[in-house]
């Protein structure tokens, strides 16, 4: 079965730091380009970043998340990272990890809370 | 700073036909944006549609169908059911990596 995974959500301190982790299973993890997608209480869904299949795997961010969060994989462990810095208030939602297919997320976790506030 | 655009909210009687748009806040959206739609009700992930304007998800009913109407992407849904009552989104490429979501639509079966 197909499965992802996410783990390392919580409440952290605005400026704080966090780093989230998604565990694939079910497929074979280095063919996908993987993504995070969020959502904030009561809102609608926000793509965050994107890595690629590729070997060294390039990057995408959104604007609101450039500089401060640093999306990695680990091939060996088929496991997705966030890496989440300098949190804001506004970063507060589900952060949910999404497979890509064709410039499309097929395949979604349950999701993590992240919750900055002081 | 480009927009994508749904409607905020839609009503369809059961058994009727709906149509949600997606549009962009500048220019029109082709078969190039990649238009997917993703269903969501409160407290569950997201579960995909349709990818690539109009290709159906594994296991989506042909009741869902996606198409280009004008300038805008389209999720068509007929026969609606009491369980399709949810929050429908579009997501766009946007080229460069960058990928935009819709505000979402709130569908209600009534």
């Amino acid at each position: 079965e197909v499965q992802l995974l996410e783990s390392g959500g919580g409440l952290v301190q605005p400026g704080g730091s966090l780093r989230l982790s998604c565990a694939a299973s079910g497929f074979t993890f280095s063919n996908y380009a993987m993504n995070w997608v969020r959502q904030a209480p009561g809102k609608g869904l926000e793509w965050v970043s994107t890595i690629t299949d590729t070997a060294g795997g390039a990057t995408f961010y959104a604007d609101s998340v450039k500089g401060r969060f640093t999306v990695s994989r680990d091939m060996s462990q088929n496991t997705l990272y966030l890496q989440m810095t300098t949190l804001r208030a506004d970063d507060t939602a589900v952060y949910y990890c999404a497979r890509r297919k064709a410039y499309a997320f097929d395949v979604w976790g349950q999701g993590t809370m992240v919750t900055v506030s002081s | 700073q480009t927009v994508v655009t749904q409607e905020p909210s839609f009503s369809v009687s059961p058994g009727g036909t709906v149509t949600l748009t997606c549009g962009l806040s500048f220019g029109s959206v082709s078969t190039s944006n990649y238009p997917s739609w993703y269903q969501q009700t409160p407290g569950q992930a997201p579960r995909t549609l349709i990818y690539t304007t109009n290709s159906r998800s594994s296991g989506v009913p042909d009741r869902f169908s996606g198409s280009i109407l004008g300038n805008k992407a389209a999720l068509t849904i007929t026969g609606a059911q009491a369980d399709d009552e949810s929050d429908y989104y579009c997501v766009l490429y946007m080229g460069g990596g960058n990928m935009i979501f819709g505000g979402g639509t709130k569908l209600t079966v009534l």
